[in-house]
Protein backbone atom coordinates (compact mmCIF):
# COMPACT_ATOMS: atom_id res chain seq x y z
CA UNK A 1 0.00 0.00 0.00
CA UNK A 2 1.17 3.66 -0.68
CA UNK A 3 1.87 6.19 2.07
CA UNK A 4 -0.02 8.49 -0.38
CA UNK A 5 -3.18 7.69 -2.60
CA UNK A 6 -4.22 9.77 -5.14
CA UNK A 7 -6.80 9.00 -8.41
CA UNK A 8 -4.91 9.52 -11.22
CA UNK A 9 -8.10 10.33 -12.96
CA UNK A 10 -8.38 11.70 -15.74
CA UNK A 11 -11.25 14.05 -14.48
CA UNK A 12 -12.98 16.63 -17.20
CA UNK A 13 -15.83 18.86 -16.26
CA UNK A 14 -17.12 21.76 -18.01
CA UNK A 15 -16.23 25.05 -17.40
CA UNK A 16 -17.60 27.10 -14.20
CA UNK A 17 -18.12 23.33 -12.49
CA UNK A 18 -16.43 22.56 -8.82
CA UNK A 19 -13.52 20.50 -9.38
CA UNK A 20 -13.29 18.11 -6.57
CA UNK A 21 -10.23 16.20 -5.88
CA UNK A 22 -8.67 13.65 -2.86
CA UNK A 23 -6.12 12.04 -1.08
CA UNK A 24 -6.03 9.66 1.56
CA UNK A 25 -3.09 8.48 3.41
CA UNK A 26 -1.76 6.13 6.08
CA UNK A 27 1.31 7.50 8.03
CA UNK A 28 -0.39 9.23 10.83
CA UNK A 29 3.14 11.68 11.34
CA UNK A 30 2.41 13.38 8.26
CA UNK A 31 1.67 16.85 9.56
CA UNK A 32 1.87 19.35 6.57
CA UNK A 33 -0.27 19.34 3.34
CA UNK A 34 0.28 20.54 -0.09
CA UNK A 35 -1.27 20.97 -2.98
CA UNK A 36 0.69 21.40 -6.03
CA UNK A 37 -0.36 22.41 -9.79
CA UNK A 38 1.80 20.77 -12.72
CA UNK A 39 1.32 22.01 -16.31
CA UNK A 40 2.95 20.03 -18.77
CA UNK A 41 6.53 19.75 -18.85
CA UNK A 42 6.55 22.61 -16.32
CA UNK A 43 7.35 22.08 -12.11
CA UNK A 44 4.58 21.70 -9.52
CA UNK A 45 3.19 25.23 -8.36
CA UNK A 46 2.29 25.31 -4.55
CA UNK A 47 -1.77 26.26 -4.72
CA UNK A 48 -2.21 25.44 -0.99
CA UNK A 49 -0.31 24.97 2.08
CA UNK A 50 -1.83 23.93 5.97
CA UNK A 51 -0.64 21.56 8.79
CA UNK A 52 -3.76 21.36 10.70
CA UNK A 53 -7.25 20.37 10.17
CA UNK A 54 -10.00 22.09 9.10
CA UNK A 55 -10.45 24.51 6.16
CA UNK A 56 -8.37 26.90 4.36
CA UNK A 57 -9.60 29.23 1.30
CA UNK A 58 -7.98 30.79 -1.19
CA UNK A 59 -9.64 32.36 -4.15
CA UNK A 60 -11.32 29.86 -6.17
CA UNK A 61 -9.15 27.20 -3.64
CA UNK A 62 -10.38 25.61 -0.81
CA UNK A 63 -7.90 22.90 1.19
CA UNK A 64 -9.74 20.55 3.63
CA UNK A 65 -7.82 18.79 6.08
CA UNK A 66 -9.06 15.83 8.32
CA UNK A 67 -6.05 14.32 10.02
CA UNK A 68 -8.46 11.89 12.12
CA UNK A 69 -9.96 9.91 8.73
CA UNK A 70 -6.84 10.83 7.25
CA UNK A 71 -7.53 12.56 3.81
CA UNK A 72 -7.56 15.78 2.54
CA UNK A 73 -9.12 16.93 -0.48
CA UNK A 74 -9.32 20.58 -2.42
CA UNK A 75 -12.15 21.51 -4.21
CA UNK A 76 -11.68 24.73 -7.02
CA UNK A 77 -15.07 26.71 -7.48
CA UNK A 78 -15.84 28.74 -10.94
CA UNK A 79 -13.44 26.39 -13.05
CA UNK A 80 -11.59 28.05 -15.86
CA UNK A 81 -9.96 25.88 -18.59
CA UNK A 82 -6.56 27.42 -17.74
CA UNK A 83 -7.12 25.08 -14.49
CA UNK A 84 -6.91 22.51 -16.70
CA UNK A 85 -3.55 20.89 -15.39
CA UNK A 86 -2.32 17.70 -12.80
CA UNK A 87 -2.64 18.43 -9.27
CA UNK A 88 -0.64 16.66 -6.98
CA UNK A 89 -1.25 16.50 -3.14
CA UNK A 90 1.88 15.75 -0.78
CA UNK A 91 2.79 15.72 2.95
CA UNK A 92 5.56 15.49 5.09
CA UNK A 93 6.15 14.41 8.49
CA UNK A 94 7.03 17.02 11.29
CA UNK A 95 10.84 17.58 10.82
CA UNK A 96 11.33 15.52 8.10
CA UNK A 97 11.12 18.10 4.96
CA UNK A 98 10.67 15.36 2.69
CA UNK A 99 7.39 15.09 0.57
CA UNK A 100 5.50 12.16 0.07
CA UNK A 101 3.60 12.68 -3.47
CA UNK A 102 0.01 11.30 -4.19
CA UNK A 103 -0.04 10.05 -8.51
CA UNK A 104 -1.76 12.96 -9.28
CA UNK A 105 -4.98 13.64 -10.88
CA UNK A 106 -5.28 14.98 -14.72
CA UNK A 107 -7.76 17.43 -15.07
CA UNK A 108 -9.26 19.07 -17.93
CA UNK A 109 -12.12 21.85 -18.00
CA UNK A 110 -14.05 22.10 -21.08
CA UNK A 111 -15.05 25.25 -22.59
CA UNK B 1 5.47 33.50 -3.71
CA UNK B 2 9.43 31.93 -3.60
CA UNK B 3 10.92 31.70 -7.02
CA UNK B 4 13.18 28.82 -7.77
CA UNK B 5 15.01 28.77 -11.09
CA UNK B 6 16.72 26.08 -13.01
CA UNK B 7 19.21 26.07 -16.07
CA UNK B 8 19.40 24.30 -18.12
CA UNK B 9 15.81 23.95 -19.26
CA UNK B 10 16.21 21.46 -21.87
CA UNK B 11 19.94 19.91 -22.96
CA UNK B 12 20.64 17.48 -25.71
CA UNK B 13 23.65 15.49 -25.26
CA UNK B 14 25.84 12.48 -26.36
CA UNK B 15 25.91 8.97 -24.42
CA UNK B 16 29.08 9.42 -22.14
CA UNK B 17 29.72 12.66 -21.54
CA UNK B 18 28.09 14.77 -18.70
CA UNK B 19 25.57 17.51 -17.87
CA UNK B 20 25.20 19.93 -14.96
CA UNK B 21 22.17 21.44 -14.11
CA UNK B 22 21.38 24.03 -11.66
CA UNK B 23 18.81 24.87 -9.24
CA UNK B 24 18.80 28.57 -7.58
CA UNK B 25 16.76 30.45 -5.10
CA UNK B 26 16.27 33.78 -6.72
CA UNK B 27 14.55 35.37 -3.46
CA UNK B 28 15.33 33.44 -0.15
CA UNK B 29 18.11 31.34 0.85
CA UNK B 30 17.66 27.40 1.46
CA UNK B 31 19.39 25.50 3.70
CA UNK B 32 17.89 22.51 1.74
CA UNK B 33 17.08 21.87 -1.30
CA UNK B 34 15.60 18.11 -3.26
CA UNK B 35 16.47 16.97 -6.92
CA UNK B 36 13.25 14.86 -8.64
CA UNK B 37 13.01 12.73 -11.47
CA UNK B 38 9.93 12.71 -13.25
CA UNK B 39 8.69 10.09 -15.71
CA UNK B 40 6.41 11.22 -18.04
CA UNK B 41 2.48 10.30 -16.59
CA UNK B 42 4.14 9.85 -13.45
CA UNK B 43 4.98 11.70 -10.04
CA UNK B 44 7.99 12.89 -8.90
CA UNK B 45 10.30 10.82 -7.37
CA UNK B 46 12.75 12.03 -5.05
CA UNK B 47 16.67 11.17 -5.91
CA UNK B 48 18.20 13.09 -3.14
CA UNK B 49 18.28 15.60 -0.28
CA UNK B 50 20.82 18.44 -0.51
CA UNK B 51 22.22 20.65 2.49
CA UNK B 52 24.29 23.52 2.40
CA UNK B 53 27.79 22.42 2.85
CA UNK B 54 27.50 19.27 4.08
CA UNK B 55 27.10 16.10 1.58
CA UNK B 56 23.99 15.39 0.34
CA UNK B 57 21.49 12.39 1.16
CA UNK B 58 20.69 10.02 -1.57
CA UNK B 59 17.28 7.84 -1.71
CA UNK B 60 17.86 4.18 -2.06
CA UNK B 61 18.27 3.15 -5.54
CA UNK B 62 20.18 6.39 -6.62
CA UNK B 63 23.75 6.01 -7.67
CA UNK B 64 25.70 9.09 -5.91
CA UNK B 65 28.85 7.92 -8.51
CA UNK B 66 25.96 8.88 -11.20
CA UNK B 67 24.43 12.12 -9.62
CA UNK B 68 26.72 14.36 -7.96
CA UNK B 69 24.91 17.05 -5.92
CA UNK B 70 26.81 20.34 -5.27
CA UNK B 71 25.38 22.81 -2.36
CA UNK B 72 27.66 25.09 -2.08
CA UNK B 73 25.69 28.36 -1.01
CA UNK B 74 22.31 29.08 0.32
CA UNK B 75 21.37 29.83 -3.09
CA UNK B 76 22.66 27.10 -5.58
CA UNK B 77 22.19 23.31 -5.98
CA UNK B 78 23.58 21.70 -8.61
CA UNK B 79 22.91 18.25 -9.80
CA UNK B 80 25.46 16.56 -12.28
CA UNK B 81 24.40 13.21 -14.55
CA UNK B 82 27.75 11.61 -15.38
CA UNK B 83 28.79 9.36 -17.66
CA UNK B 84 25.11 9.98 -19.49
CA UNK B 85 23.16 7.03 -20.88
CA UNK B 86 19.79 7.15 -22.73
CA UNK B 87 18.51 5.92 -19.93
CA UNK B 88 19.20 8.51 -17.75
CA UNK B 89 17.04 11.17 -20.28
CA UNK B 90 14.51 12.23 -17.66
CA UNK B 91 12.46 15.30 -16.18
CA UNK B 92 14.46 16.37 -13.23
CA UNK B 93 13.14 18.83 -11.19
CA UNK B 94 14.75 20.98 -8.14
CA UNK B 95 12.78 22.22 -5.16
CA UNK B 96 13.80 24.92 -2.28
CA UNK B 97 12.41 24.27 0.96
CA UNK B 98 11.65 27.40 2.91
CA UNK B 99 10.20 26.99 6.78
CA UNK B 100 8.13 23.49 6.10
CA UNK B 101 7.30 24.63 2.04
CA UNK B 102 8.52 23.53 -0.94
CA UNK B 103 8.87 25.94 -4.12
CA UNK B 104 9.35 24.17 -7.24
CA UNK B 105 12.02 25.05 -10.63
CA UNK B 106 10.87 24.46 -14.08
CA UNK B 107 12.69 21.60 -14.60
CA UNK B 108 15.09 20.47 -16.46
CA UNK B 109 14.64 18.21 -19.70
CA UNK B 110 17.31 16.02 -20.31
CA UNK B 111 17.71 13.81 -23.66
CA UNK B 112 20.57 11.74 -23.86
CA UNK B 113 21.19 10.10 -27.57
Amino acid sequence: QKEVEQDPGPLSVPEGAIVSLNCTYSNSAFQYFMWYRQYSRKGPELLMYTYSSGNKEDGRFTAQVDKSSKYISLFIRDSQPSDSATYLCAMSAANDYKLSFGAGTTVTVRA
Amino acid sequence: GAVVSQHPSRVICKSGTSVKIECRSLDFQATTMFWYRQFPKQSLMLMATSNEGSKATYEQGVEKDKFLINHASLTLSTLTVTSAHPEDSSFYICSARQYNEQFFGPGTRLTVL
